[in-house]
């Protein structure tokens, strides 16, 4: 089966960082596209980050681009978000996701909170 | 970015009865390769979104077949042909034609 386990959120001050990471198995990871969504409570999903393959094109949705960087080890199944300069309008329920836009291949993790406050 | 406006945003429907829900992009998701990038999610209270729907019309595996796609250009929809119990939560569109990927505000579906 596969399994994508996030973790990494927490509590953070507006202009911290995290590392958010994204634990794979149950299938080739590194054959696969593989990105970041976020929802903020009681909201939407956006759609902020995706990674090719292997690693050698990346996507950033306006909003992240130059805060966020998306990354991927290969040689350990795992996929990570940088996430620096934090605003409190980042708070979210961060989710790591295996989707293919032309096959039924779509899993998704179970989520990591990060929450920033002061 | 490609804005989808998803229409009811509140949904409620009578247990096996029908439901459906329209979603309308801001531009066409028509591809130069022929495919149209329009799929349906559905996230049950307390859970990750999952994807139902791939490509306007094609389920993803273990979906049931009560749940269809349609439309073309910039306008879609999701039926559910006999609502269950387990179909409450929220409904989102997606397109993945331009990026950013883009999600529709979401619809609510509850039983009456």
């Amino acid at each position: 089966d596969v399994q994508l386990v996030e973790s990494g959120g927490g509590l953070v001050q507006p202009g911290g960082s995290l590392r958010l990471s994204c634990a794979a198995s149950g299938f080739t990871f590194s054959s696969d596209w593989m990105s970041w969504v976020r929802q903020a409570p009681g909201k939407g999903l956006e759609w902020l980050a995706s990674i090719h393959p292997d690693g050698t094109e990346k996507l950033y949705v306006d909003s992240v681009k130059g805060r966020f960087t998306i990354s991927r080890d290969n040689a350990k199944n795992s996929l990570y978000l940088q996430v620096n300069s934090l605003r409190v309008e980042d708070t979210a329920v961060f989710y790591c996701l295996r989707e293919a836009r032309n096959v039924p291949t779509s899993d998704w993790g179970q989520g990591t909170r990060v929450t920033v406050s002061s | 970015d490609v804005v989808m406006t998803q229409s009811p945003l509140s949904l409620p429907v009578t247990l096996g009865q029908p439901a459906s829900i329209s979603c309308r992009s801001s531009q066409s998701l028509v591809h130069s390769d022929g495919n149209t990038y329009l799929n349906w999610l559905q996230q049950r209270p307390g859970q990750s979104p999952r994807r139902l729907i791939y490509k306007v019309s094609n389920r993803d595996s273990g979906v049931p077949d009560r749940f269809s796609g349609s439309g073309s250009g910039t306008d879609f929809t999701l039926e559910i042909s006999r609502v269950e119990a387990e179909d409450v939560g929220i409904y989102y569109c997606m397109q993945e034609r331009h990026w950013p990927w883009t999600f529709g505000q979401g619809t609510k579906v509850e039983i009456k």
